[in-house]
């Protein structure tokens, strides 16, 4: 069983609309990440969230944590082709000493 | 400030055999940690150094193990390769502090196929 659930899979959709990609679990997070993942190279850290509720907001990309935190939602506004990637949320372990990562959502925009 | 570093960027090794990979932990940083990333699938811990003592492990098998060097650089070796071993390996370092996660930054990844 996956800890962290993400959807969709994957979205193939054209410059400037909008989107929405999600993350669920049935647990409760103390903090919650979300990275972006380019072909041919590591993760990249978007933005962590840590208070129930929150919305931050990176440019076209406005992310929120759930009231509960036991999810979080990433929207993009008018997306571009350089928003393609993988976006994967993260979750630390109990131990503090890892990241345990959803499946992610493979994102497409073409122009 | 150099970003993680990880070589080989590509490997071809065949079942049976061993590997090693290497990385460069960012300058300053302390703490490494291995992923595993299958296709299709998100990163899965296998263990994290810090000061060259593991500091914890996901659930890969004993065949796969680490060193940290003083340097804080550090090598993931796998023994005795399945095909399922098949993935990109990444590296992350972590900012000084006590082995806990701050933020993590992630090499580019090696990418080992077994055939």
């Amino acid at each position: 069983t996956q800890l962290l659930e993400q959807s969709p899979q994957f979205l193939s959709i054209q410059e400037g609309e909008n989107l929405t990609v999600y993350c669920n679990s049935s647990s409760v997070f103390s903090s919650l990440q979300w990275y972006r993942q380019e072909p041919g190279e590591g993760p990249v850290l978007l933005v962590t969230v840590v208070t129930g509720g929150e919305v931050k907001k990176l440019k076209r990309l406005t992310f929120q944590f759930g009231d509960a935190r036991k999810d979080s939602s990433l929207h993009i506004t008018a997306a571009q082709p350089g928003d393609t990637g993988l976006y994967l949320c993260a979750v630390i372990n109990q131990a503090g000493t890892a990241l345990i990562f959803g499946k992610g959502t493979t994102l497409s925009v073409s122009s | 400030e150099t970003g993680v570093t990880q070589s080989p960027t590509h490997l071809i090794k065949t079942r049976g055999q061993q590997v090693t990979l290497r990385c460069s932990s960012q300058s300053g940083h302390n703490t490494v940690s291995w992923y595993q990333q299958a296709l299709g699938q998100g990163p899965q811990f296998i263990f994290q150094y810090y000061r060259e003592e593991e500091n914890g492990r996901g659930n890969f098998p004993p065949r796969f193990s680490g060193l940290q060097f003083p340097n804080y650089s550090s090598e993931l070796n796998v023994n005795a390769l399945e095909l399922d071993d098949s993935a990109l390996y990444l590296c992350a370092s972590s900012s000084p502090g006590t082995g806990l996660i701050n933020e993590q930054f992630f090499g580019p990844g090696t990418r080992l196929t077994v055939l």
